[in-house]
């Protein structure tokens, strides 16, 4: 089975400074991978998601993440974060029709 | 922009009680999905429906919930008799495929006291 896990359980950063949340997965067949955000009492919003082709994707509120088959990470960046991109960060993985796993998450801590 | 509806956002419960949460998936979904999260955690999968009939239940403790989705819309979460560590943010969630993603609602935080 599929499963993912996320590298850094908290991330503090100042303001305008880039950042990267790292995230690797373990398959033995082609996934679907995703970035989810969660606010304070919300419930997670899709940031961006990786299917196939390109290896780079470009998502919502400025955030990109890379797809690199050979260390099986997707790793999401932001070249500069605002206070508002404070928020709990979650990695997943999906096989098709299957259902999709959470790694436990980053906690993105932005700083004036 | 459709929405997946949760009810209610909060509910506190004493042990022992019974206790219900309500999910209708934006329309023309057929896979739905409830999630359990515990604080600090990622979400969990409990169960997930095609339509009517549940795909994947394993991760369901059955001895006290049960879920259900009569019409293939709408669907309830019950825990009966619900236990301190049932504590948790429960999230419902929809899809046309996973190919595109879930949309995840709101959640209902239950606290058992």
């Amino acid at each position: 089975a599929q499963s993912v896990t996320q590298l850094d359980s908290q991330v503090p950063v100042f303001e305008e400074a880039p950042v990267e949340l790292r995230c690797n997965y373990s398959s033995s067949v082609s996934v679907y991978l995703f970035w989810y955000v969660q606010y304070p009492n919300q419930g997670l919003q899709l940031l961006l998601k990786y299917l196939s082709g390109s290896t780079l994707v470009k998502g919502i509120n400025g955030f990109e993440a890379e797809f690199n088959k050979s260390q099986t990470s997707f790793h999401l960046r932001k070249p500069s974060v605002h206070i508002s991109d404070t928020a709990e960060y979650f990695c997943a993985v999906s096989v098709r029709n299957n259902d999709m796993r959470f790694g436990a998450g980053t906690r993105l801590t932005v700083k004036p | 922009e459709a929405e997946v509806a949760q009810s209610p956002r909060y509910k506190i419960t004493e042990k022992s009680q019974a206790v219900a949460f309500w999910c209708d998936p934006i329309s023309g979904h057929a896979t739905l999905y409830w999630y359990r999260q515990i604080l600090g955690q990622g979400p969990e999968l409990l169960v997930q429906f095609q339509d009517e009939s549940v795909v994947d239940d394993s991760q369901l403790p059955k001895d006290r919930f049960s879920a259900e989705r009569l019409k293939g819309v709408d669907s309830t979460l019950k825990i009966q008799p619900a236990e301190l560590g049932d504590s948790a943010m429960y999230l419902c969630a929809s899809s046309l495929d996973t190919f595109y993603g879930y949309t995840f609602g709101s959640g209902t935080r239950l606290t058992v006291v």
